[in-house]
């Protein structure tokens, strides 16, 4: 079966410092997709970074950042420097190439920025 | 702003009732997904159609139903509305139908069954 956890149901930190969201799924399928969105109070689902289960490489964009370490199925991403406008709900997905097709998210994490 | 357009934002309805959503892809995509976000149960699939064609299916009640138009827009039915049934619906739309691809979301259509 596949899932996508995120232990972090809400995470609460002062402007400026770093954090990090966790994600770790699950799947026995050898080709798939991880992506993260990001899902701010206006309510809408913004695309954040995609991932292919080939890919190990780290990625940063700015004060973003995701790790992506296959041993221990996980895609964990870092905001550095973090700003209020950076509190938002973050959703970690999979998505496995079989007959499906369908993605499947993580409960998300509600991220508070405190100024 | 995603490209993705949904419509109506707001829908407030009874219980027994029945309403339709629509959405339109970004230009260019083929595909179009519908998702239901509630509190209880988080994000969930429902449904995937490519080029006209449904392509996958989800966790979609029976009293649902899509379909994508010619003009590759799609419209989400529900029926026979049940107070469970209010949640923050999602549009999203990909350029094919492949896992590769991203999705892009629209601004979602909350529905509230009172």
């Amino acid at each position: 079966a596949q899932k996508v956890t995120q232990a972090q149901t809400e995470i609460s930190v002062v402007e400026k410092e770093d954090v990090t969201l966790d994600c770790v799924y699950e799947t026995r399928d050898t080709t798939y997709y991880l992506f993260w969105y990001k899902q701010p109070p206006s309510g809408e689902l913004v695309f954040l970074i995609r991932r292919n289960s080939f890919d190990e490489q780290n990625e940063i964009s700015g004060r973003y950042s995701w790790n992506f370490q296959k041993s221990t199925s996980s895609f964990n991403f870092t905001i550095t420097a973090s700003q209020v406008v950076d509190s938002a709900v973050y959703f970690c997905a999979l998505r496995i190439q079989n007959r499906d097709d369908k993605i499947i998210f993580g409960k998300g994490t509600r991220l508070h920025i405190l100024p | 702003d995603s490209g993705v357009t949904q419509t109506p934002k707001h829908l407030i309805t009874a219980t027994g009732q029945r309403v339709t959503l629509r959405c339109s892809p970004r230009s260019g995509d083929l595909s179009v997904y519908w998702y239901q976000q509630s509190l209880d149960q988080g994000l969930q699939f429902l449904i995937q159609y490519y080029n006209g064609e449904e392509r996958a299916k989800g966790n979609i009640l029976e009293r649902f139903s899509a379909q994508q138009f010619p003009d590759l827009h799609s419209e989400l039915n529900l029926s026979s509305l049940e107070l469970g049934d209010s949640a923050l619906y999602f549009c999203a739309s990909s350029v094919d139908w492949s896992v590769s691809d991203t999705q892009y979301f629209g601004p979602g259509t909350r529905l509230t069954v009172l």
